[in-house]
């Protein structure tokens, strides 16, 4: 089946740094793809969609400019948190959509926990 | 997009069979419907979709009523390895292939107990 992976897995900055998580479609081509963002026993929340070779789409109330998203290629999507504060602390988690899949079907990756002190 | 409505918990014993019903009262006729599970610490997996009628394939059932305002999710002979939290989704698929956005609800955390 379709597999997306994200790294690192876990990563623990400082305050002020910045912190880049990698999104690959490992055996498949996905034109899009998805970032959400989960806080301990919420739901997840959709922050941007990514699309290859255009610029991202932002959910309201998420920052472009904190949040930078780079799809470049059709198995690569990479968020990076600028300037991490505690508060951007969460685990986010990645998916994409297979060209071929079912409709409605996205995959997601394992998640990547941030941990800013 | 539909707004959806599940338990917030559930708990069942193993062994037995589970069923997760969601209320989606504003479903529109193009949408589908899709579960997903997701353990702790994991991205969401993709459990069945269905639009109408009755869905089966080898990891559960979805129930849908004529009118689809519900579906119900049956997991049947549950193990402690089913604990997870499932959410219902209610959308519109893409006219080809590709991808639409999903919009997580709240979803059930479901309690498997031996």
């Amino acid at each position: 089946g379709a597999v997306v992976s994200q790294h690192p897995s876990r990563v623990i900055c400082k305050s002020g740094t910045s912190v880049k998580i990698e999104c690959r479609s490992l055996d498949f081509q996905a034109t899009t793809m998805f970032w959400y963002r989960q806080f301990p026993k919420q739901s997840l929340m959709l922050m941007a969609t990514s699309n290859e070779g255009s610029k991202a789409t932002y959910e309201q109330g998420v920052e472009k400019d904190k949040f930078l998203i780079n799809h470049a290629s059709l198995t690569l999507s990479t968020l990076t948190v600028t300037s991490a504060h505690p508060e951007d602390s969460s685990f986010y988690i990645c998916s994409a959509s297979s060209t071929s899949g079912r409709f409605g079907e996205q995959y997601f990756g394992p998640g990547t926990r941030l941990t800013v002190t | 997009l539909a707004k959806t409505t599940q338990p917030i918990s559930m708990d069942s014993y193993e062994g037995q069979e589970v069923n997760i019903t969601c209320s989606h009262n504003n479903i529109a006729t193009n949408d589908y419907i899709t579960w997903y599970q997701q353990f702790p610490s994991q991205g969401p997996r993709f459990i069945i979709q269905g639009y109408k009628t009755k869905v089966t394939n080898e990891v559960a059932s979805l129930f849908i009523p004529a009118d689809r305002k519900s579906s119900t999710l049956s997991l049947p002979r549950v193990s402690l390895s089913d604990t997870a939290v499932y959410y219902c989704l209610v959308g519109v698929p893409p006219s080809g292939a590709g991808s639409y956005q999903l919009t997580f609800g709240k979803g059930t955390k479901l309690s498997v107990i031996p």
